[in-house]
């Protein structure tokens, strides 16, 4: 099974920071690799697909970069309605999986 | 557009056999390259692949949960029905249907239904 570890577990960070999420696949997944934001009580909203491709509506300020093993979402100017937990999710290696989550907290 | 909503039960026993419903609309699942499948989160806890059904009708499992869990499709009723027997209370959690269209996890999420399993 493809183990996905996100770091940190917890973040903790000041409206118009810049900051970036790190998510790490124990087996290449190539570039099939999303990012979720979620809220207490919503359904996951995906934000990025294919590693690098915002999905429809996201704001320009997220992107996501890396393939194979190694990935990285970043936010280039935390605006408040960013405070969420945030899941990688590899999408290549049955059976697919998430990672543990990054919590992003107010500073 | 896309939708997918999950029904069922929302308090089951345990033992019982769970069995969730997620209808959808806005595609077919006889299109090629095309599934969908079953996500559930337990209160506090990340997010786990359960199931997924291809148009073809290859079927994935959870290898955790593989002899509990059966995925089907009726196609002519834009359907999908899972079934997790052997209920335990830490089987609770929020279950969501999801349909992928391809492999770059450009996936669409139904609502989720929060399943509790209590006596």
């Amino acid at each position: 099974e493809t183990v996905m570890t996100q770091s940190p577990a917890t973040q903790s960070v000041s409206p118009g920071e810049r900051v970036t999420l790190s998510c790490r696949a124990s087996q290449s997944v190539s570039s099939n690799l999303a990012w979720y934001q979620q809220k207490p009580g919503q359904v996951p909203r995906l934000l990025i697909y294919a590693a690098s491709t915002r999905a429809t509506g996201i704001p320009a300020r997220f992107s996501g970069s890396g393939s194979g093993t190694e990935f990285t979402l970043t936010i280039s100017s935390l605006q408040p309605e960013d405070f969420a937990v945030y899941y990688c999710h590899q999408c290549n290696n049955w059976p697919y999986s998430f990672g543990q989550g990054t919590k992003l907290e107010i500073k | 557009q896309i939708t997918l909503k999950e029904s069922g039960p929302t308090l089951v026993k345990p033992t019982q056999t769970l069995t969730l419903t997620c209808n959808f609309s806005g595609f077919s699942l006889t299109t090629h390259g095309v599934g969908v499948g079953l996500i559930r989160q337990p209160p506090g806890k990340a997010l786990e692949w359960l199931a997924l059904i291809y148009w073809d009708d290859d079927k994935r499992y959870s290898p955790s949960l593989n002899s509990r869990l059966t995925i089907t499709k009726d196609t002519s009723k834009n359907q999908v029905v899972f079934t997790m027997t052997n209920m335990d209370p830490v089987d609770t959690a929020t279950h969501y249907c999801l349909y992928r269209p391809d492999s770059s996890g450009r996936d669409f999420w139904g609502q989720g239904t929060l399943v509790t399993v209590s006596s």
